[in-house]
């Protein structure tokens, strides 16, 4: 019962390097984002999906990019990354048919830019 | 646009004690759903309580629930019978219209402390 696996758990990064965070979900489940928490301002919007080839972006998507190209994988790019998004990055995933089912969480990765 | 406050950065109780934490919100969306998750020390987001704005009741999750007054748009949560593995940041989160439903826009959280 895996549910939302994200990799890596931690990472640090130099200014200017790029990476991807890797999000899975086997809940066959259409709605994917990805959110950014800093201390102080809640969780926060950066891109999702509400299926296979369809993403848009959300509060805070400068900086990031993502691709859907299956159900079970979405995963977030940081290009070049800089010191304000040292931050902890969650994914979630959802039903489109049960609107009153919450969002299943990953367990979050916490990423350090120096 | 949607918005969720919660006023309280912290709270303190007593364990056993009952708490309410705040959660007001605004939307002009006649349909919507209201949860609450806790967030412990160790990261993880877990789901509490959910609440749709057409429910007739109140919700309840074991010594969770929801005081929802829809015409003040509040839906505090409260937990009876506080225990120490209460201690977390709590947050309070709305379907997102402008995502067609499929993401959350969230409250800055409240941290809830419980003594012994």
């Amino acid at each position: 019962n895996a549910g939302v696996t994200q990799t890596p758990k931690f990472q640090v990064l130099k200014t200017g390097q790029s990476m991807t965070l890797q999000c899975a979900q086997d809940m066959n489940h259409e709605y994917m984002s990805w959110y950014r928490q800093d201390p102080g301002m809640g969780l926060r919007l950066i891109h999702y999906s509400v299926g296979a080839g369809i993403t848009d972006q959300g509060e805070v998507p400068n900086g990031y990019n993502v691709s859907r190209s299956t159900t079970e994988d979405f995963p977030l790019r940081l290009l070049s990354a800089a010191p304000s998004q040292t931050s902890v990055y969650f994914c979630a995933s959802s039903s489109r048919e049960s609107p009153n089912q919450p969002q299943h969480f990953g367990d979050g990765t916490r990423l350090s830019i120096l | 646009a949607q918005k969720i406050t919660q006023t309280q950065p912290g709270m303190f109780v007593q364990e056993k004690e009952a708490v309410t934490l705040d959660c007001t919100y605004d939307t002009s969306d006649p349909s919507y759903g209201l949860f609450w998750y806790k967030q412990p020390s160790s990261g993880e987001m877990i789901f509490l309580i959910y609440q749709g704005s057409y429910d007739q009741q109140n919700a309840t999750e074991g010594r969770y629930s929801l005081n929802f007054q829809k015409a003040r748009k509040s839906a505090n949560l409260v937990i009876s019978a506080s225990q120490l593995g209460d201690s977390a940041m709590y947050f309070c989160a709305m379907r997102d219209l402008n995502s067609g439903y499929s993401t959350l826009t969230f409250g800055k959280g409240t941290m809830l402390l419980v003594s012994p």
